[in-house]
């Protein structure tokens, strides 16, 4: 696709079920990242996909979450158990294999809600 | 450990006036260094980058940045701010660590335009 695409853009969940997050990257883009954001705090860097690799998964806040790539292409992140403070939007955002410009493109997020 | 630090997490200045929105960085290498823009209900927009060539960046929208390595700063100015420019706006650091590259992101400032 044109840009970096993410679904849902709103999700709606109770405390206690699991929920996934989907990432479609840029087109050749071989390097993908995940970002947490939260009212007043900043992006919080949660993993890094270099292919379908996970070279930097060090930002996960407990094994309640997970992430997989498949197909050097669309990324999910996956929460169980979600807790209200999980409640933020998830960034995702794709980079190109030479990382030469260093630019990061990031789609819109997915607003996570749990009640 | 590389980091960023925005000062001021709110800026609020009148249309015509000097936009000043201050970054410093902490690496011990030569940083890739950006500025994002985030507008509401949206993912972050690339504003400008510096990559170790021309010290003075110049970006989209009439904004600029001044790289200056003896005060470790990446402050992000426009000299006359417009409505449109009322957004969030990130500073951010690529670290480098075997091969593996991680973005790290200020907490943010978020600009206020007044009429």
């Amino acid at each position: 696709g044109a840009g970096v695409s993410q679904s849902p853009s709103n999700k709606v969940t109770e405390k206690g079920k699991d929920v996934e997050l989907r990432c479609d990257p840029i087109s050749g883009h071989t390097a993908l990242y995940w970002y947490r954001q939260s009212l007043g705090q900043g992006l919080e860097f949660l993993i890094y996909f270099q292919g379908n690799s996970a070279p930097d998964k060090s930002g996960l806040p407990s094994d309640r979450f997970s992430a997989e790539r498949t197909g050097g292409s669309v990324s999910t992140l996956t929460i169980q158990r979600t807790q209200q403070e999980d409640s933020a939007v998830y960034l995702c955002a794709s980079c190109s294999a030479g990382l030469n410009t260093g630019e990061l493109f990031f789609g819109e997020g997915s607003r996570l809600t749990v009640l | 450990a590389q980091s960023v630090t925005q000062l001021g997490s709110h800026v609020s200045v009148s249309e015509g006036a000097l936009v000043l929105l201050r970054c410093n960085y902490s690496s011990s290498v030569p940083p890739y260094l950006f500025w994002y823009v985030q507008y509401p209900n949206q993912g972050l927009q690339l504003l400008l980058k510096y990559t170790s060539a021309a010290t003075l960046v110049k970006g989209i929208n009439g904004f600029e940045a001044e790289f200056k390595k003896s005060e470790t700063s990446f402050h992000l100015t426009k000299p006359s701010a417009h409505m449109s420019d009322a957004a969030e706006y990130f500073c951010a650091v690529r670290s480098s660590t075997s091969g593996t590259y991680k973005y790290i992101f200020g907490t943010g400032t978020r600009l206020k335009v007044l009429a």
